[in-house]
């Protein structure tokens, strides 16, 4: 079974633009998490979609954005973007969702993301 | 709010030694489950081992096994016959409605 695919592996991107970030969850997978990962901040939890719903979400900016389509792929967009969003961005995916779900989290290769 | 601290950022073992990660979270539920995930050189994250807060045995896969305290809200990491191949950033992680992380500890094997 195919793992978690996320596209693209690197970005770069000048302030002020948007950009938007894709992930293909394993399939049959129906959860997909987002986290920014930073050497300052660590791994930080951006959102979490479930059947094309947000379930749960961070204390990021509403800058940051996402959804969910139908087949469960997921994209994350940010919008005027700043130097400090230059950050790995992982996407996870997951049967379920949150609460007290059993389901672990699988993670992609990430997004490399470069703000200049 | 649910916090994941790992206190040690960086440990060294040598090869075919044991070494144990340290993990503290805090938290108010009593239900949730506990991860230790790694993450190489090559950024891909992998999961190392599981436990669910209501099963008081401690879980094991082959030479990595965790020391769940409930109590204590502890949950350290023991890798036993250490292998070069381990050596990676270590991060411990929450979940319940979702997911956090430690800081990681940053694992050197030395030959």
């Amino acid at each position: 079974k195919a793992g978690v695919t996320q596209t693209p592996r690197y970005l770069i991107k000048t302030r002020g633009q948007q950009v938007t970030l894709s992930c293909s969850p394993i399939s049959g997978h129906r959860s997909v998490s987002w986290y920014q990962q930073t050497p300052g901040q660590g791994l930080q939890f951006l959102f979490e979609y479930f059947s094309e719903t947000q379930r749960n979400k961070g204390n990021f900016p509403g800058r940051f954005s996402g959804r969910q389509f139908s087949n469960s792929r997921s994209e994350m967009n940010v919008s005027t973007l700043e130097l400090g969003d230059s950050a790995l961005y992982l996407c996870a995916s997951s049967l379920t969702a949150g609460g007290f779900s059993t389901d672990t989290q699988y993670f992609g290769p990430g997004t490399r993301l470069t703000v200049l | 709010a649910q916090t994941v601290t790992q206190s040690q950022p960086e440990m060294s073992v040598q090869e075919a030694e044991t070494v144990t990660l340290s993990c503290t979270y805090d938290t108010s539920e009593s239900d949730y489950y506990l991860f230790w995930y790694k993450q190489p050189p090559s950024r891909q994250m992998i999961l190392v081992i599981r436990q669910e807060a209501y099963k008081q045995q401690n879980a094991t896969e082959n030479r990595f096994s965790v020391n769940f305290q409930k109590a204590a809200k502890s949950f350290s990491l023991k890798i036993s016959d250490s292998q070069l191949g381990d050596a990676a950033m270590y991060f411990c992680a929450y979940r319940s409605n979702d997911m956090r992380f430690g800081a990681g500890t940053r694992l050197t094997v030395k030959p």
